[in-house]
């Protein structure tokens, strides 16, 4: 089945700690993204990867990193994750990363840093 | 920021009325495209709509765009409880999607 996978679904985490959330998926995208959504401010895109070894911040990308190894992982790491992290974060994944493209999203991690 | 709008923020109605929530946008784009999340889930993707077409069917979904004005609508007729969820609209811009804040849909039986 085509789909984008993350890992874990939900996080309960301290200021500090260290995290990473995984997300794969299976359809040979190209493109990969990270987004965060907040009540109100709708989703905001954290980075993104057009291919193995390319990032790019979005909006959103203070505090936050990412990798891009292999084609079907992208994996968000919050290095020191703060309150203001807490969020619902989701990846996505499209063909090409073009403006035809339509994207396919995982089913979140539910994220709150105490 | 490039992030559209979607009005109203919130809308209930009685199953079998129509629902429409309209999405403004800022830049030009190559096409815009609505999405669903069902609570908490990830979206989905519903239709894609050119910048050179007006209007575009999908099943019960009626999509309209106007570029002058920098606007679309989602109508959805016949509705139903399975319809509630809340409505995204998103446009390309450079390397990036940008999403629109949301319109909330209940639909009560």
């Amino acid at each position: 089945e085509a789909q984008v996978t993350q890992n874990p679904r939900y996080l309960i985490t301290v200021t500090g700690k260290k995290l990473t959330v995984t997300c794969s998926q299976n359809m040979n995208h190209e493109y990969m993204s990270w987004y965060r959504q907040d009540p109100g401010l709708g989703l905001r895109q954290i980075y993104y990867s057009m291919n193995v070894e390319v990032t790019d911040k979005g909006d959103v990308p203070e505090g936050y990193k990412v990798s891009r190894k292999e084609k079907r992982n992208f994996p968000l790491i919050l290095e020191s994750p703060s309150p203001n992290q807490t969020s619902l974060y989701f990846c996505a994944s499209s063909l090409l990363g073009s403006f035809a493209d339509t994207q396919y999203f995982g089913p979140g991690t539910r994220l709150t840093v105490l | 920021s490039q992030q559209g709008e979607e009005d109203p923020q919130a809308l209930s109605i009685q199953e079998g009325e129509n629902a429409t929530m309209n999405c403004s946008y800022k830049t030009s784009i190559n096409n815009l495209q609505w999405y669903r999340q069902n609570s908490g889930r990830g979206l989905v993707h519903l239709i894609l709509i050119r910048s050179n077409e007006r209007e575009k069917h999908s099943g019960r979904l009626r999509v309209t765009l106007d570029t002058s004005k920098k606007s679309s609508s989602l109508l959805i007729t016949a509705s139903r409880a399975a319809d509630t969820a809340s409505y995204f609209c998103a446009t390309w811009t450079g390397n990036q999607f940008y999403f629109g804040t949301g319109t909330s849909l209940t639909v009560i039986p």
